[in-house]
C-alpha cells in the first residue's frame, strides 16, 4: 500500500498564478481532507470530504476549491494564487471521520511570491 | 470559537524519566479526540482514537486518558526514549464535523 501520496512536495508559484495540489489514498477511505500548517499553529482544516461527490468547507475555505469525483482522489486548488497562501499543505484521509486515525500524506511546502 | 490548548509548548525529558502532559478542549459537543506524533521532516502518525469518557488507551510505553466532562486528555510516556523525541498533536472533534488541532507538545528526550 501506498498510503496518501501527495504531489508535489515542493512549488513555488506567483502571484495570481493558479495550480493543483494532488492527494491519491488506495486505502478504499471514504473520508479525506485538506489542512495548512502555518509556523506557531496547529494544522487547520480548508476542505474535507466525506465520499465522492460530496465536498464541505472548514475552517480557512478561502482561496482554495475541492473536488471528489473518485473515492481515490481529493485535488485541493488555487485559484489565484496569494502570497498568505504560503504554507505546507497536508493531506489525509480516513474510514470515516473522527472514529478512525487519519492517515498524513508527506505535505507540500508552497511559497507564493 | 473552539480552542485546543496543549500544555507545555515544549519539554526537556531526561532519557529513561517519565512524563506527561495536556490536551485540553471544549467539554460540550464531543464527538472524538486523537493523538498523534509527528517526527521532523515525516508526517502525523496516529497513537491513539479516543470516543468515551474514561477512555484509557495505551500503546507499548506511551497511554492516554480522556475526560470529556471537564475537557481534557492527558498523554503519558513512560520511560522516555531518543526515538520518543517528536512533537505530540491532539486534534479534537465535535459533532458538527469540525476538527480542531491543537498547536502541539515538543518533547526532546536528553540522553
Amino acid at each position: 500500500n501506498a498510503g496518501v501520496t501527495q504531489t508535489p512536495k515542493f512549488q513555488v508559484l506567483k502571484t495570481g498564478q493558479s495550480m493543483t495540489l494532488q492527494c491519491a489514498q488506495d486505502m478504499n477511505h471514504e473520508y479525506m481532507s485538506w489542512y495548512r500548517q502555518d509556523p506557531g499553529m496547529g494544522l487547520r482544516l480548508i476542505h474535507y470530504s466525506v465520499g465522492a461527490g460530496i465536498t464541505d468547507q472548514g475552517e480557512v475555505p478561502n482561496g482554495y476549491n475541492v473536488s471528489r469525483s473518485t473515492t481515490e482522489d481529493f485535488p485541493l486548488r488555487l485559484l489565484s494564487a496569494a502570497p498568505s497562501q504560503t504554507s505546507v499543505y497536508f493531506c489525509a484521509s480516513s474510514y470515516s471521520y473522527g472514529l478512525y486515525g487519519y492517515t498524513f500524506g508527506s505535505g507540500t511546502r508552497l511559497t507564493v511570491v | 470559537i473552539l480552542n485546543v490548548e496543549q500544555s507545555p509548548q515544549s519539554l526537556h525529558v531526561q532519557e529513561g524519566d517519565s512524563t506527561n502532559f495536556t490536551c485540553s478542549f471544549p467539554s460540550s459537543n464531543f464527538y472524538a479526540l486523537h493523538w498523534y506524533r509527528w517526527e521532523t521532516a515525516k508526517s502525523p502518525e496516529a497513537l491513539f482514537v479516543m470516543t468515551l469518557n474514561g477512555d484509557e488507551k495505551k500503546k507499548g510505553r506511551i497511554s492516554a486518558t480522556l475526560n470529556t466532562k471537564e475537557g481534557y486528555s492527558y498523554l503519558y510516556i513512560k520511560g522516555s526514549q531518543p526515538e520518543d523525541s517528536a512533537t505530540y498533536l491532539c486534534a479534537f472533534m465535535n459533532r458538527d464535523d469540525k476538527i480542531i488541532f491543537g498547536k502541539g507538545t515538543r518533547l526532546h528526550i536528553l540522553p
